[in-house]
């Protein structure tokens, strides 16, 4: 069966640090990756997407930057940290191919810039 | 541009009786997908049906259905016999191509 990983569960790290979340899926070949952010009590931003190996899609021009250096690994990085990237950072994972596929979810990142 | 439209911010439903969320969406694509994910307090994404556009039939699984107007562009989620556990967060959304955008979400409160 296929499973997700995201890691930290929690970080708190102050204004103008580095950032990297990573998540990885197992149990299946080629998936397409995402990364959302959900601010306090709102709904899901799409960030980034992959569809392969060092293949990035940008939703929202901003402080972040995303990275698939293997099929099943997504990394979600900045360099400088803003009070503004604070929130719930969700990765997730659907079947290869255009089309209404399931997104399943890890069980999120929250951070906290200070 | 797609665009998920969700106007309640929150619900209230007794236990034991049904309640219906809504969901506008917006999209030129022919051919995509409309979903409903439940987010509980502890913030994990759970799926829980799904709806493609040229399907005729509305989707149920279990004690969820989804009420699909194709011509109002509208997908609600209708929850029948409500239960405590189904208090939460409970999230719209939309697939064509590659992307999923979600609604800003709807609050139920299930009283018991």
């Amino acid at each position: 069966s296929q499973t997700i990983h995201q890691w930290p569960a929690t970080l708190v790290q102050p204004v103008g640090s580095p950032l990297s979340l990573e998540c990885t899926v197992e149990g299946t070949s080629n998936p397409n990756l995402y990364w959302y952010r959900q601010a306090a009590g709102r709904g899901l931003q799409l960030l980034f997407y992959s569809v392969g190996i060092g293949q990035i899609s940008s939703e929202v021009p901003q402080n972040l930057s995303a990275s698939r250096p293997q099929d099943r690994q997504f990394i979600l990085s900045s360099k400088k940290l803003l009070l503004s990237d604070s929130g719930f950072y969700l990765c997730a994972w659907s079947e290869q191919g255009v089309g209404a596929n399931v997104l399943t979810f890890g069980a999120g990142s929250r951070l906290t810039v200070l | 541009a797609q665009k998920i439209t969700q106007t309640q911010p929150g619900m209230f439903v007794q236990e034991k009786e049904a309640v219906t969320l809504d969901c506008t969406y917006d999209t030129s694509d022919q051919s995509y997908g409309l979903f409903w994910y439940k987010q509980p307090s502890s913030g994990e994404m759970i799926f829980l049906i799904y709806q493609g556009s040229y399907d005729e039939q509305n989707a149920t699984e279990g004690r969820y259905s989804l009420n699909f107007q194709k011509a109002r562009k509208s997908a609600n989620l209708v929850i029948s016999a409500s239960q405590l556990g189904d208090s939460a967060m409970y999230f719209c959304a939309m697939t064509g191509g590659f992307k999923t955008i979600f609604g800003a979400g709807t609050r139920l409160f299930v009283k018991a």
